[in-house]
């Protein structure tokens, strides 16, 4: 099983709301990643877990938060968003986070903030 | 920072022509890797690739670490190879490239 799950695969919210995105995977990889891409651009790192805690944030913003309840699942909290803030959001995964590591993707979640 | 940079931006092609992409980066890297992003947004490992030539099938790759650039090539290429590819390398963190935009037509 190479797969990376993420729900859901659409979300539309208003900037008052509060909505969770879902990551899963259960290749036994103990690093998981949260990639924000806009339009026609190319992915860009947010944060980083590792063995469950986190490693990287790449100055994201406090209205984005992260949190990996455990080494299948990362999830990603949304609160008070900005319409700028609508874009693709990639989950990913990897054996470790060692930059040397292979990354599986999962489909994405296409936020839009109205 | 590393700057990954990928030609060409467009690329348009019947169905069957084979066809070369490029990223140049401009520091020594730890990693490569070459995806292929379908219209409906999954991101698809196609190689990991730091140094040396890998196939796989119709598409192979070849990354020239002293000369800090990898190729992708796609032959015989089909409907179902178009999307965008984006090749990310690695020092201390995986950084994309601007990506090339394939379409192929019947």
């Amino acid at each position: 099983d190479t797969e990376v799950t993420q729900t859901p695969k659409h979300l539309v919210m208003g900037m008052t709301n509060k909505k969770s995105l879902k990551c899963e995977q259960h290749m036994g990889h103990r690093a998981m990643y949260w990639y924000k891409q806009k339009a026609k651009k190319p992915p860009e790192l947010m944060f980083v877990y590792s063995y469950e805690k986190l490693s990287i944030n790449e100055s994201v913003p406090s209205r984005f938060s992260p949190e990996c309840p455990n080494s299948s699942l990362l999830n990603l909290h949304l609160h008070a968003l900005q319409p700028e803030d609508s874009a693709l959001y990639l989950c990913a995964s990897s054996s470790t986070d060692r930059v040397n590591e292979k990354l599986f993707f999962g489909s994405g979640t296409q936020l839009s903030v109205l | 920072g590393i700057q990954v940079e990928q030609s060409p931006p467009d690329l348009i092609l019947q169905e069957g022509a084979n066809s070369t992409l490029r990223c140049n980066f401009s520091d020594s890297v730890n990693n490569l890797q070459w995806f292929h992003q379908n219209p409906w947004g999954q991101l698809i490992n196609l190689f990991y690739i730091p140094s040396g030539t890998k196939q796989n099938g119709r598409l192979s790759a070849t990354t020239v670490a002293t000369e800090r650039y990898s190729l992708l090539y796609i032959s015989s290429s089909q409907t179902t190879d178009s999307g965008v590819y984006f090749c990310a390398v690695a020092t201390d963190k995986l950084i994309f490239g601007t990506g090339t935009r394939l379409q192929v037509f019947p």
